[in-house]
């Protein structure tokens, strides 16, 4: 059964940095994986997809990595800023067409 | 760019009681999806629906659950007999022709049963 797994469940940074969230799988038979952006109580915004068969995604100050050996994706934020403060999601799509969700990292940056 | 639209935002409904939500999903997307998150959670996949029936759906999804594409616009989950451990931010997404493209999620409804 697919597990997702994001580590740390919450991050503290100075403006400015760059940074790096971290999505583990246990099962590499997935179609892709996608990092998602939640505010509190709103809705999931999606940040980027990689498929399984690609290595990495970039938006603007966001690049995504996918390792399927390794069963990891990381989501790169350069220069971060205060609107960035948010909980960052990543699911994998399994087998089954149906997306296992990590239960995020809640990042804060303060200015 | 395409939106998949939600109503209500929040809705309150009293311990059983019936509440349907809505969900217009992307006119050219195939793949219907509702998804939850009960507060402080992870998300969890509720069922996928593709040709008018049920592709898949989780062990959370009983009788208590139904889906249905009543017209050719919108997608409704309709829960039954509410509990309070319903509670929970409902999200639907829409995919395309192939649902590894990615989805498309709308921004939930707030379900808040007392």
């Amino acid at each position: 059964k697919q597990e997702v797994t994001q580590i740390p469940a919450a991050l503290s940074v100075p403006e400015g940095e760059n940074l790096v969230l971290n999505c583990s799988f246990t099962d590499s038979a997935i179609y892709n994986l996608q990092w998602f952006r939640q505010d509190p109580g709103k809705g999931l915004t999606s940040l980027l997809l990689i498929q399984s068969s690609q290595r990495e995604q970039t938006s603007g100050r966001l690049n995504a990595s996918l390792d399927k050996s390794s069963g990891r994706s990381t989501l790169y934020i350069a220069a971060s800023q205060p609107g960035d403060s948010a909980t960052y999601l990543c699911a994998a799509l399994d087998s089954n067409y149906q997306l296992i969700w990590g239960a995020g990292t809640k990042l804060i940056i303060k200015p | 760019e395409p939106e998949v639209t939600q109503t209500p935002s929040h809705q309150v409904t009293q311990m059983g009681q019936e509440v349907i939500l809505r969900c217009v999903p992307i006119s050219n997307h195939l793949y219907f999806y509702w998804y939850r998150q009960i507060l402080g959670q992870k998300v969890e996949f509720l069922v996928s629906f593709y040709n008018n029936e049920i592709s898949e759906k989780s062990e959370i999804f009983d009788d208590q659950f139904s889906v249905e594409r009543p017209d050719g616009s919108n997608f409704t989950l309709k829960i039954r007999s509410t509990k309070l451990e319903d509670s929970a931010m409902y999200f639907c997404a829409s995919s395309e022709s192939v649902p590894s493209y990615g989805y498309t999620f709308g921004s939930g409804t707030r379900l808040t049963v007392v």
